[in-house]
């Protein structure tokens, strides 16, 4: 049972320019809603999270832009870098402390 | 802070040996630490939930019996791999809970010959 739907699978994105990654979830048993980021070959890193009172949040270049009537949360990147090329996930937490996963957004940022 | 660290980051064992893969939290205190399994460009699956002083919930379709976690303390939890097998070969990752959020380790990968 997929409860959280992540896309696109990968993208591409010029240098400096707005990488978009889209998440939908099923049920609003849900309250804490944090992206990580991942390297080839190293656990992934927090980096950034939103909770559902609220709609966006914006730290640096990323953003989270939270829908709740809607399920949807989605990771914005401004003036996308090289250094960005990662694996993404988006993943839920609910009341049992549990994290639940996308299934990852494989990002190129290109010259 | 929150620094979650594993050892060892990589290992190479023979089939039907064991694996012992520690993770620490190293600077704070985890009541719970939770277990993932990832495949090679494949998202994460929650193995198992290890709270300190009890015995640690798995997920369905993990066996309790060959992947033995034990957290023995607030920063350390350790799980190991019985008998390891080719298909166990993967990678392994730990993360430290605090309040709601997860740190992650960096991970070990397992290859077994």
């Amino acid at each position: 049972q997929q409860q959280v739907k992540q896309s696109p699978q990968s993208l591409i994105v010029q240098k400096g320019g707005i990488s978009i990654i889209n998440c939908a979830y099923e049920n609003t048993a849900f309250d804490y809603f944090p992206w990580y980021q991942q390297f080839p070959g190293k656990g992934p890193a927090l980096l950034i999270a939103i909770r559902p009172d609220v709609s966006e949040k914006k730290e640096g270049r990323f953003t989270i832009s939270f829908n709740k009537s809607a399920k949807q949360f989605s990771l914005h990147i401004m003036d996308s870098q090289p250094g960005d090329s990662a694996t993404y996930f988006c993943a839920l937490l609910g009341g049992n402390e549990k994290l639940t996963f996308g299934t990852g957004t494989r990002l190129t940022i290109i010259p | 802070g929150a620094v979650v660290s594993q050892h060892p980051s990589r290992v190479i064992c023979k089939s039907g040996t064991s694996v012992k893969i520690e993770c620490r939290s190293l600077d704070f205190q985890a009541t719970t630490m939770f277990w993932y399994r990832q495949f090679p460009k494949k998202s994460l699956m929650l193995m198992a939930t290890s709270n300190e002083g009890s015995k640690a919930t798995y997920e369905q379709g993990v066996e309790k019996d060959k992947f033995l976690i034990n957290h023995a303390s607030l920063t350390l939890s350790t799980l190991t791999v019985t008998s390891a097998h080719p298909e166990d070969s993967s990678f392994y990752i730990c993360t430290g809970a605090r309040g709601e959020t997860q740190y992650f380790g960096p991970g070990t990968r397992l290859l077994v010959l």
